[in-house]
């Protein structure tokens, strides 16, 4: 039962464009969520975080959208540079109780020069 | 310099042997975590471990073991009953267990020879 999911394994996009990755959950418990970008051999690295009070937040050329009746949030990447070719993964986690967090299975984006 | 620090970054094991991955932080963080990454897969969860001297299960922990003696470090065991243990093994840590975000080390390669 994958809670987390990320359906597009792969994206690619020419430079200058807008990256849009998706990412559905299925828990209604989730209120805290996470962006990570990660290169071959490397550990994640933390991208932009949401909390379920917000719908939106905005970091340089990184804003999360947070759609909670869809149980849905993307990550969009403005303008797309050829550096942020990577894999990118949601995470998603709860702010209170004791909870894990649980991690989609990744979305490829390679940005075209 | 506050980080996560894994080591070593690659490990060969023969069939039947155990081996232990080391994971220490200096972020004063109460939660760590072990995850798995196999190629092309996401993030899976072995064990979390919210505060010193208690550790739980996460979604594949059959194989492993872990201790969490010190606040600042947990360390893995992958024992000879883990069937298919070559992966890519990355730390984490995040201030609480909830609601926090969760930084990752560098990872560990581990191969099954």
């Amino acid at each position: 039962d994958q809670q987390v999911k990320q359906n597009s394994p792969s994206l690619s996009v020419q430079e200058g464009r807008i990256s849009i990755l998706n990412c559905d959950y299925t828990n209604s418990m989730f209120d805290y969520f996470l962006w990570y970008k990660k290169y071959p051999a490397e550990g994640p690295t933390f991208l932009i975080s949401i909390s379920s009070i917000k719908d939106k937040n905005e970091d340089g050329r990184f804003t999360v959208f947070l759609n909670k009746s869809a149980k849905h949030l993307s990550l969009h990447i403005v303008p797309s540079q050829p550096g942020d070719s990577a894999v990118y993964f949601c995470a998603a986690s709860r702010s209170s109780g004791t909870y894990k967090y649980i991690f989609g299975t990744g979305t490829r984006l390679k940005v075209l020069a | 310099d506050g980080g996560i620090t894994q080591s070593p970054k690659y490990l060969f094991r023969k069939e039947g042997q155990n081996v232990t991955l080391s994971c220490e932080q200096n972020l004063n963080h109460d939660a760590m975590y072990w995850y798995r990454q196999d190629p092309g897969q996401g993030l899976r969860l072995i064990y979390y471990s919210q505060i010193v001297n208690d550790f739980q299960k996460g979604d594949i922990a059959e194989g492993y073991s872990v201790s969490r003696e010190k606040k600042e470090s947990f360390p893995l065991t992958v024992t000879s009953a883990q069937k298919n243990p070559t992966a890519f093994y990355l730390c984490a840590s995040s201030a609480t267990a909830t609601g926090n975000t969760i930084y990752f080390g560098e990872g560990s390669w581990l191969t099954v020879v």
